[in-house]
């Protein structure tokens, strides 16, 4: 079956633009992450989401990061004004169950802020 | 709080060289503990994990046993091929969260 996917794979933009980063879980899984990881850095939690329960947004750095989940599937990232700091690799990974354990990652995507 | 500590690579090993990778932690509770492998220009993918003490993981020809006593669980191989080159990351994840706690990753090359 299809694993979890990411969209787009990279994005280049400007300083100050806002930027969406789409994440498709795998089918049935009600625990969705979202992860950064900076070059050289380990992955750094942004969010979670787990089935319709209010997401943790502890790992959020700023107000800039923002992120939903429509219909407890596809989630959607959004970084407004972005920082050539927010550069990294956008890492989102779904599980079945959250007391589960074991997530399965996407491929990430690779965003470059100039 | 809950933290993972892995040996800082790169780690450079000729083929069919014996590895070791070096991952100790603290946690609150009784952690769960896993092995990720990442490739090149892929996501994580899961290697191994154990979920308690004593408990050996192991896949690939890859193990590693879960120390309550040292809070360890180094992750070991054999003969090392080529294809093993990647990015190994160490993680946990306490009983009383549901968030996984990461180590910084150990970047493993192995030449011909």
């Amino acid at each position: 079956g299809a694993g979890v996917s990411q969209s787009p794979s990279n994005k280049v933009t400007e300083k100050g633009k806002d930027v969406e980063l789409r994440c498709d879980p795998i089918s049935g899984h009600t625990a969705l992450y979202w992860y950064r990881q900076s070059l050289g850095q380990g992955l750094e939690f942004l969010i979670y989401f787990q089935g319709n329960s209010a997401p943790d947004k502890s790992g959020l750095p700023s107000d800039r990061f923002s992120a939903e989940r429509t219909g407890g599937s596809v989630s959607t990232l959004t970084i407004q004004r972005t920082q050539q700091e927010d550069s990294a690799v956008y890492l989102c990974a779904s599980s079945l169950e959250a007391s589960k354990g074991e997530q399965f990652f996407g491929p990430g995507t690779r965003l470059t802020v100039l | 709080g809950n933290s993972v500590t892995q040996m800082e690579g790169p780690v450079t090993l000729s083929e069919e060289a014996f590895l070791t990778i070096n991952c100790t932690y603290t946690a609150t509770g009784y952690p769960s503990l896993f092995w990720y492998v990442q490739y090149p220009g892929e996501g994580l993918q899961l290697l191994l994990k154990a979920t308690k003490a004593d408990d050996k993981g192991s896949n690939k020809g890859f193990e590693a046993t879960y120390r309550k006593e040292t809070t360890s669980f180094h992750l070991e191989k054999g003969s090392v091929q080529v294809s093993d080159s990647a990015v190994y990351f160490c993680a946990l994840r306490s009983g009383g969260s549901y968030i996984p706690t990461f180590g910084r990753g150990t970047s493993l090359i192995v030449h011909p």
